[in-house]
């Protein structure tokens, strides 16, 4: 069975403009979840989605957006973006809640 | 609130020696606990969960944890540490079935000595 794949990879982009990061779950999981992982912050959670839901958010700045389609992929947002965005973004997909999330390899998003 | 607490960022073991990693959690209902392992730039591959029913958890790799409800305390332990084992190891809490919020510990990257 296929993991978690998450696109891209890497990424860089320049101060202000905004970026689609892509998150597709292992085939069967209906709830996807987004962290954020800095050298300073550690693992920080920023959204929870189920059945196309979001369930939980964290404390991020509106700047910081995501959606789940039908098919359960998700997608999550920066706009205007900042220095200190630039960090790991690991996505995360679970049968149902409460479940063992299984996490993917992420994507790394460079701010200049 | 919940919260978990990771004693020791770094951790040095020589090779065939017993692994310790310590965590501590803080939660006002009934927690589920995991450790997860991370090597570098790869995503975070789960080692085990607790979820109220036994409370030593045997997970992959040989490692082990129990939950102790009086000590507030899920420590991990594997008996004898493979220089493959050195990675960053995160242990994290969410508050039973209700959430897939996950709150994670600052991490404990342990180091192999051959």
């Amino acid at each position: 069975k296929a993991g978690v794949t998450q696109t891209p990879r890497y990424l860089i982009k320049t101060r202000g403009q905004q970026v689609t990061l892509s998150c597709s779950p292992i085939s069967g999981h209906r709830s996807v979840s987004w962290y954020q992982q800095t050298p300073g912050q550690g693992l920080q959670f920023l959204f929870e989605y189920f059945s196309e839901t979001q369930k939980n958010k964290g404390n991020f700045p509106g700047r910081f957006s995501g959606r789940q389609f039908s098919n359960s992929r998700s997608e999550m947002n920066v706009s205007t973006l900042e220095l200190g965005d630039s960090a790991l973004y690991l996505c995360a997909s679970s049968r149902d809640r409460g479940r063992e999330q299984y996490f993917g390899p992420g994507t790394r998003l460079t701010v200049t | 609130a919940q919260s978990v607490t990771q004693l020791g960022s770094h951790v040095s073991v020589s090779e065939g020696a017993l692994v310790l990693l310590r965590c501590n959690y803080s939660s006002s209902v009934p927690p589920y606990l995991f450790w997860y392992v991370q090597y570098p730039n790869q995503g975070l591959q789960l080692l085990l969960k607790y979820t109220s029913a036994a409370t030593l958890v045997k997970g992959i790799n040989g490692f082990e944890a129990e939950f102790k409800k009086s000590e507030t305390s899920f420590h991990l332990t594997k008996p004898s540490a493979h220089m493959s084992d050195a990675a960053e190891y995160f242990c994290a809490v969410t508050s039973g079935g209700a959430t897939n919020k996950l709150i994670f510990g600052t991490g404990t990257l342990l180091a192999v000595q051959p």
